[in-house]
Parts: structure tokens; C-alpha cells; sequence
């Protein structure tokens, strides 16, 4: 059972546009979220976190937001750049434990 | 800084084998989490220890089991392979144990 869906496999963005990535969970007792980014060979990289005791978390270019009526939480990248091409996942956290659930990944490539 | 390293980069072992892959933490955190990660998915909690003991499990069986080590790095053994643990197995390490995860480039196993 997925808990955490990332609907969207792949998203090509040009440079200098936004890119705006969707996480949706399904575990209301989720208080915790993070996104990572993957480049292949590499381990995920943490980007940016949010509580949800918030209902925005900002970061230089990355934005992330959350929905909590909407079990909704979504990443905005401004302004996209090349380097920013990777794999991005959320995943989300319960307070009663610290067992981080992960969606199945975004594949974002910004075109110059 | 070092960051998570994790031992061997490359495995591959036949059915029935066992493995063993190692994981050394950032210098000062005191948590280790592992993760499955089949190719097309997002990384699978397997297990994570805090201060030597063990503090969330997922949904494996019990051919796989962990330890930590009382200077945090951690082992993840896994019995009686088949094919279908074939995957990169990631290793991140977090302090305190709820906070951002830190990963390790992961150890891509390969079970023939």
C-alpha cells in the first residue's frame, strides 16, 4: 500500500521557468515531510523540509508547501536550472515513529 | 566533513548467499536507518537503530536483520538471497534520530 504517490513520473521544465513537483499521502497521522533529490550513482540528497505545523517552508529557490486538508504537499523550483535535472522524492514521517515512507520519484529535466 | 559512507559500492551474489553491507554515519549522529531501493521505486524502510538499539522495522522478512555497533556504524545482513533482493540498498544516518536523513551513495546488490 502506497502511502505516499508521486503521480507524475517525469516533468521537462525550460531554465528560468518554474518547476512545481506534487507529493499526495494518504496517512493523516504524516506530520513530518521531506524532499530529496537523486542524481544516478548517488545516494538521495536532502533538500528541504516541512512540519505540519506549517503550511510553507522556504529555501533560496526551493518552496515547499503543504496542504494538510488536501493531503497535499508540492515542491516549486524558481528559476529552474539544468543542474536542478535529477530524481526527486518526498516522504513523510508519523510522530509516533521515525520510519520515513517515500514516494516512487519525479524525474525533472530542466532544458537550457 | 565526511558524509555517509557505505561498503561495498558493487555486490553481486547468487541465490541462497548471504551479504552483509556496512554503513558509517556522519561524525556525531547516533541514528542509522536502512533502505531498499528496486529500480523504478522509492527507497523501502528496512530498519533503524538509535544509540545501539533497534527502533522501527518495516515489512521484511526476518532474513534480513541489522546491529548497530557502539561507534554507530551499522551492518545490514541479509540470508538465503533471491533474486528479488536485488536492489541498492541505502544507508542514512540522522541526529536526533527524527530529523533530516543524511544518505550514503548505497550499495548497488546484484543476486543471480
Amino acid at each position: 500500500d502506497q502511502q505516499v504517490k508521486q503521480n507524475s513520473p517525469s516533468l521537462s521544465v525550460q531554465e528560468g521557468r518554474i518547476s512545481i513537483l506534487n507529493c499526495d499521502y494518504t496517512n493523516s497521522m504524516f506530520d513530518y515531510f521531506l524532499w530529496y533529490k537523486k542524481y544516478p550513482a548517488e545516494g538521495p540528497t536532502f533538500l528541504i523540509s516541512i512540519s505540519s505545523i506549517k503550511d510553507k517552508n522556504e529555501d533560496g529557490r526551493f518552496t515547499v508547501f503543504l496542504n494538510k486538508s488536501a493531503k497535499h504537499l508540492s515542491l516549486h523550483i524558481v528559476p529552474s536550472q539544468p543542474g536542478d535535472s535529477a530524481v526527486y522524492f518526498c516522504a513523510a514521517s508519523a510522530d509516533t515513529g521515525n520510519q520515513f515512507y517515500f514516494g516512487t520519484g519525479t524525474s525533472l529535466t530542466v532544458i537550457p | 566533513d565526511a558524509g555517509v559512507t557505505q561498503s561495498p559500492t558493487h555486490l553481486i551474489k547468487t541465490r541462497g548467499q548471504h551479504v552483509t553491507l556496512r554503513c558509517s554515519p556522519i561524525s556525531g549522529h547516533k541514528s542509522v536507518s536502512w533502505y531498499q531501493q528496486v529500480l523504478g521505486q522509492g527507497p523501502q524502510f528496512i530498519f533503524q537503530y538509535y544509540e545501539k538499539e533497534e527502533r522501527g522495522r518495516g515489512n521484511f522478512p526476518d532474513r534480513f536483520s541489522a546491529r548497530q555497533f557502539p561507534n554507530y556504524s551499522s551492518e545490514l545482513n541479509v540470508n538465503a538471497l533471491l533474486l528479488g533482493d536485488s536492489a541498492l540498498y541505502l544507508c542514512a544516518s540522522s541526529f536526533p534520530a527524527y530529523n533530516e536523513q543524511f544518505f550514503g551513495p548505497g550499495t548497488r546488490l546484484t543476486v543471480l
